[in-house]
C-alpha cells in the first residue's frame, strides 16, 4: 500500500545509453514532480504535471522527457546519458489545490552513470 | 525569487539535548514553508508546514518549528532528541504549486 513508489531502485548504467524510471502514486493525487538530488543533497524541481498535463519544466535538458499516461503514473526518460545525470530522482504527489500543498515523495531512484 | 536558507550544512547534538535548525526565506507575500526529513537511503517525509495563523506550528515527532516574519525564520526545533533523529533536514518555501529547497542540514546525534 505504497503512497508513491519508483521503479527501479538502483539504476546502474554506461555513457550514451537510454533508460526509463516509474513512478505510481495511488493516493488520487492530480500532480505529480519529478526531482533531482544531487550528490551535495540539493534537490530541484525538473518537471510538474497536473492530470497528463506538463506545468513545470525547468531548465532541464532535452534528453530528458517525462511521460504521464494517467494522473497516476509520471515516468522518467532519459535519453543519452551523461556522467553529469548520476544522481537520486525523486517522484512526488499533491492533491493540486491551487496553493502549495503535501507532496508525498517516493523512495528514490538512485542513478549511476559509468 | 522566493528562495529559502539553511546556514547550518552539519549539526551535532547529544542524544536527549534540545535541537534548534535554522531556516531563513526570502520572499515577499506570506510565504508557505515545510520542513522535510530525509533518512539515509529513503525519500523525503514531511514533519510539518505553515500555510497561515498560528504562528508555532506543531508536526510528527514531537517537531516543532515558529513562523516568525520579523526575522524571515521558520525555525524547527524539538526538545529532547532521539539517536533515530539522525537524518537530513530540508526547509522548503512555495508560493505556488513548485517547491524550492534549501540545501540542508545533516544531522548527528551522539549517543
Amino acid at each position: 500500500d505504497t503512497a508513491v513508489s519508483q521503479t527501479p531502485k538502483y539504476l546502474v548504467t554506461q555513457m550514451g545509453n537510454d533508460k526509463s524510471i516509474k513512478c505510481e502514486q495511488n493516493l488520487g493525487h492530480d500532480t505529480m514532480y519529478w526531482y533531482k538530488q544531487d550528490s551535495k543533497k540539493f534537490l530541484k524541481i525538473m518537471f510538474s504535471y497536473n492530470n497528463k498535463e506538463l506545468i513545470i519544466n525547468e531548465t532541464v535538458p532535452n534528453r530528458f522527457s517525462p511521460k504521464s499516461p494517467d494522473k497516476a503514473h509520471l515516468n522518467l526518460h532519459i535519453n543519452s546519458l551523461e556522467l553529469g545525470d548520476s544522481a537520486v530522482y525523486f517522484c512526488a504527489s499533491s492533491q493540486r489545490t491551487g496553493r502549495p500543498d503535501t507532496q508525498y515523495f517516493g523512495p528514490g531512484t538512485r542513478l549511476t552513470v559509468l | 525569487a522566493q528562495s529559502v536558507t539553511q546556514p547550518d550544512i552539519h549539526i551535532t547534538v547529544s542524544e536527549g539535548a534540545s535541537l534548534e535548525l535554522r531556516c531563513n526565506y526570502s520572499y515577499g507575500a506570506t510565504p508557505y514553508l515545510f520542513w522535510y526529513v530525509q533518512s539515509p537511503g529513503q525519500g523525503l517525509q514531511l514533519l510539518l508546514k505553515y500555510f497561515s495563523g498560528d504562528t508555532l506550528v506543531q508536526g510528527i515527532k514531537g517537531f516543532e518549528a515558529e513562523f516568525k516574519r520579523s526575522q524571515s525564520s521558520f525555525n524547527l526545533r524539538k526538545p529532547s532528541v532521539h539517536w533515530s533523529d539522525a537524518a537530513e533536514y530540508f526547509c522548503a518555501t512555495g508560493g505556488g504549486i513548485k517547491l524550492t529547497f534549501g540545501t540542508g542540514t545533516q544531522l548527528k546525534v551522539e549517543l
